[in-house]
């Protein structure tokens, strides 16, 4: 099967610090990894789409890399308005699969 | 706006069979592809399901093949989710949504829950 693994599941951090959140694909995906951001009780937020293209509106402190297997997440200066999950998927075809998820604290 | 409203879930027995609905507004329904996604209680996004504009293209996760159909009525601008043979692992929020050519899961509706307890 189809697997995304995310780490860390969790964090803690200081606001201001740079925080980055891993992906990798069990099969190469090329670019088509999405990230989203989920607040309790919402519904999740498209981020990130083609590995590193920012979604209309997100800010510019959000950012993402890599391609084939392994990509990365990364805040620039945590804010407290970034407490919240992070789901990496794959998107492009079936099964679109999602990460496991991880959870940013601030410390 | 663009949007998209679940309904349909609710409390069930196992064994028994449900129909979610997703009704689009606020954009060419018949120009995207739609999916569902669920979350159990605590849990992660799994991905359920998902069909092309012209219904030519279904795909279903493993866990609900075989129970779960996908549908959608582009007249009516509806999305549905037939769910049955129902069990306890399907309890979770029922997400609908769109998947934007080029883009990815852009945009989600509220979610319905669905509770399959006896």
């Amino acid at each position: 099967d189809f697997q995304m693994t995310q780490s860390p599941s969790s964090l803690s951090a200081s606001v201001g610090d740079r925080v980055t959140i891993t992906c990798r694909a069990s099969q190469d995906i090329s670019e088509y990894l999405a990230w989203y951001q989920q607040k309790p009780g919402k519904p999740p937020r498209l981020l990130i789409y083609v590995a590193s293209t920012l979604q209309s509106g997100v800010p510019s402190r959000f950012s993402g890399s890599g391609s084939g297997t392994d990509f990365t997440l990364t805040i620039s200066s945590l804010q407290p308005d970034d407490v919240a999950t992070y789901f990496c998927q794959k998107y492009n075809s079936a099964p679109r699969t999602f990460g496991q998820g991880t959870k940013v604290e601030i410390k | 706006e663009v949007q998209l409203v679940e309904s349909g879930g609710g409390l069930v027995k196992p064994g028994e069979s449900l129909r979610l609905s997703c009704a689009a507004s606020g954009f060419t329904f018949s120009r995207y592809s739609m999916n569902w996604v669920r979350q159990a209680p605590g849990k992660g996004l799994e991905w359920v399901s998902s069909i092309t504009v012209s219904s030519d293209y279904i795909f279903y996760a493993n866990s609900v093949r075989g129970r779960f159909t996908i549908s959608r009525d582009n007249t009516k601008n509806s999305l549905l989710l037939q769910m049955n043979s129902l069990t306890a692992e399907d309890t979770a929020v029922y997400y609908c949504v769109r998947i934007n050519p080029g883009s990815a899961f852009d945009i989600w509706g509220q979610g319905t829950v669905v509770t399959v307890s006896s």
